[in-house]
């Protein structure tokens, strides 16, 4: 099984600012995603964070809000952009290797004043 | 838009009884994966039952899928306070986990001690 992390693992921001957060794999993986989980929700795909090319956005996800960069095989970043109240929740990224079982990481927990 | 509902979306048992909860879903599907999320914080992985299966056990877990239905069961045994958690079933349409999941919107399990 992959073991993931992520920074921060919580954060406070004011609203018009950004967010990046980081995801590290403790092995190559094939496949790195981004979700969002707003408070008392289930989890929602952001994308898909390809390596080497431009991430794959799911409806309702678009570049400029969410920027996500894949420069190697165990790390991505996702930055949540012109931070608003709504965009307060918890993001969390998965990775997937040869199988299918998709792990996920700890969560960042997003808060936005 | 979410793929699976969970029902029901809260269970309150004693310890030492069983909790099923059951997840339907829409379209076709690769896999059915169960996750565990305590208090907001990361998923973890339970099992994984592919279209082509139709129970799969570990531990105290035991899973069912109908895909003639579009449905699945997660049966824990002899539950335990620890238990105490959300519980989402996702779909993975892809085979060799490409495609991120999609997710239900889960069950609280509550375990009266």
């Amino acid at each position: 099984s992959a073991v993931i992390s992520q920074k921060p693992s919580r954060d406070i921001c004011q609203r018009g600012t950004s967010l990046t957060i980081q995801c590290q794999v403790d092995s190559q993986v094939t496949m790195m995603f981004w979700y969002r989980q707003q408070p008392g929700q289930s989890l929602t795909l952001i994308a898909t964070a390809n390596q080497g090319s431009e991430a794959t956005y799911e409806s309702g996800f678009v570049i400029d809000k969410f920027p996500i960069s894949r420069p190697n095989l165990t790390f991505s970043t996702l930055t949540v952009s012109n931070l608003s109240p709504e965009d307060s929740s918890i993001y969390l990224c998965s990775a997937t290797g040869s199988i299918d079982t998709q792990y996920f990481g700890p969560g960042t927990r997003l808060t936005v004043l | 838009s979410q793929q699976g509902e969970e029902d029901p979306q809260a269970l309150s048992i004693q310890e030492g009884e069983n909790a099923t909860m059951n997840c339907s879903y829409k379209t076709s599907i690769n896999n059915l994966q169960w996750y565990r999320q305590n208090s907001g914080r990361g998923l973890v992985h339970l099992i994984l039952i592919r279209s082509n299966e139709r129970e799969k056990h570990s531990g105290r877990l035991r899973v069912t899928l109908d895909t003639s239905k579009k449905s699945s069961s997660l049966l824990i045994t002899a539950s335990r306070a620890a238990d105490t958690a959300s519980y989402f079933c996702a779909t993975g349409d892809s085979g060799g986990g490409a495609d991120g999941l999609t997710f239900g919107k889960g069950t609280h399990l509550i375990i009266q001690p």
